[in-house]
This record gives C-alpha cells, structure tokens and sequence, in this order.
C-alpha cells in the first residue's frame, strides 16, 4: 500500500516549456487535489476532482489544466510554463470531501 | 466563504516547555477542523481532526486541540515538546455548506521550532 505517490520529485524548466506532473493513489479515493505552496502563503488549491471523469477549478487554476481519466490518477499540466509556477506541487486524495486528505510526498518545480 | 488565520508564523520553544500554536477561523455554517503536520522536505500528515462529539480532540505525538465555537478557534497544544516535533504546523477549515463538494481550506502554517 504506497498511499499516495508523485513523479517526478524535482524538476527544472525553462519559460515557455510544457510538462505534466503525475499523482497515483492506491486507496480507491473518489476526491483528489493539486495544491501549490510558496513561502508564507500555505497551501493553496489550483484543480480537484470529486469522481473519475471530472475536473474542477480551485483558487488558484490559471496555467494549469487538469485530467482524471483513471480513478486512480490525477494529472497535473503545465502547458507553458512562467517563472510564477516555480514552487512545490502535492498532490492529496481523500475519501470524501470533508474527510481526511493523504498528501504525496511532493514535487519540487524550478521555471527558469 | 470559509477562511483560517494562525496567529504566529513561527513559535521558538525550549524543550521540555509547553506549546500552544493559535487558529481562529470563520466560516457562516458549522465547520470540520484540522491540524496537519508537515516535517522538512516531506508531505502534509493528520495531525488530527474535529468533525462532531466532544470539544477536546486528542491526536497523534501528544498533541491535543479545543473547539471553541463561540470564539471560533481551534487551538493545538502540547504540554512538554521535543525536538523532533520540530515542523511546520497547519490549520485547515472544510465547511459543510454546498452539497457534497467541501474543500479544505488551509492557514499559511506555522513554524515550530523546538530548541535544546
């Protein structure tokens, strides 16, 4: 049972360049979420799904777009990536929305 | 709207003293509560949680946390810290309003360091 699990761990970038940030977990979770946190802001919400097949927006989507087309994986994209994305990304799931979310051990993003 | 304030940004502590990390929140419905701890370089984990039942919730290392919901907080303390809990600290919110799509909404953490 690995819980929840993200690739890659780090990566760098360069403006412009596309990538996609994979989020795997093993729980049979219906809910799962991309989060961003930078210094002194805590974690905010960019995308989350409640179900396989659906997406929604959270407070911060702009730049992001997202897919669940297996219960299991949530797909996190950059289409062109800017200097402002540079952070860390964790992926979560839960079982409901109000219930517990297990966080993935994150992924460090540098946009140059 | 739902939304989660931590007083302290970060809170030095001895070893051996006691802690207490402040959260206040606001929300129009009633409200489930979490502490998440996130130790350096890994992921969030429940620290623990208030959905309903008694005020006083007691989670995992020692820690405990109050619902007041009169002053809308939700306290975490400690009553003798160590080292090792030497971690940032988060307050989240998810309020019951909406159907079933609730959110967490998290504090911008809390920095704990615990010094010998």
């Amino acid at each position: 049972n690995a819980g929840v699990t993200q690739t890659p761990k780090f990566r760098v970038l360069k403006t412009g360049q596309s990538m996609t940030l994979l989020c795997a977990q093993d729980m049979n979770h219906e809910y799962m979420y991309w989060y961003r946190q930078d210094p002194g802001m805590g974690l905010r919400l960019i995308h989350y799904s409640v179900g396989e097949g659906t997406t929604a927006k959270g407070e911060v989507p702009d730049g992001y777009n997202v897919s669940r087309l297996k219960k299991q994986n949530f797909l996190l994209g950059l289409e062109s990536a800017a200097p402002s994305q540079t952070s860390v990304y964790f992926c979560a799931s839960s079982y409901s929305g109000a219930d517990t979310q297990y966080f993935g051990p994150g992924t460090r993003l540098t946009v140059l | 709207a739902q939304s989660v304030t931590q007083l302290d940004s970060q809170v030095p502590v001895f070893e051996e003293a006691p802690v207490e990390l402040r959260c206040n929140y606001s929300s129009s419905v009633s409200v489930y509560l979490f502490w998440y701890v996130q130790y350096p370089n890994q992921g969030l984990q429940l620290l623990l949680k208030y959905l309903s039942g008694s005020t006083l919730v007691k989670g995992i290392n020692g820690f405990e946390a109050e619902f007041n919901k009169s002053q809308t907080s939700f306290h975490l303390r400690k009553p003798s810290v160590h080292i090792s809990d030497t971690a940032e600290y988060f307050c989240a919110v998810s309020d019951l309003a909406g159907g079933s799509n609730y959110k967490l909404t998290f504090g911008k953490g809390t920095l704990l360091t615990v010094n010998p």
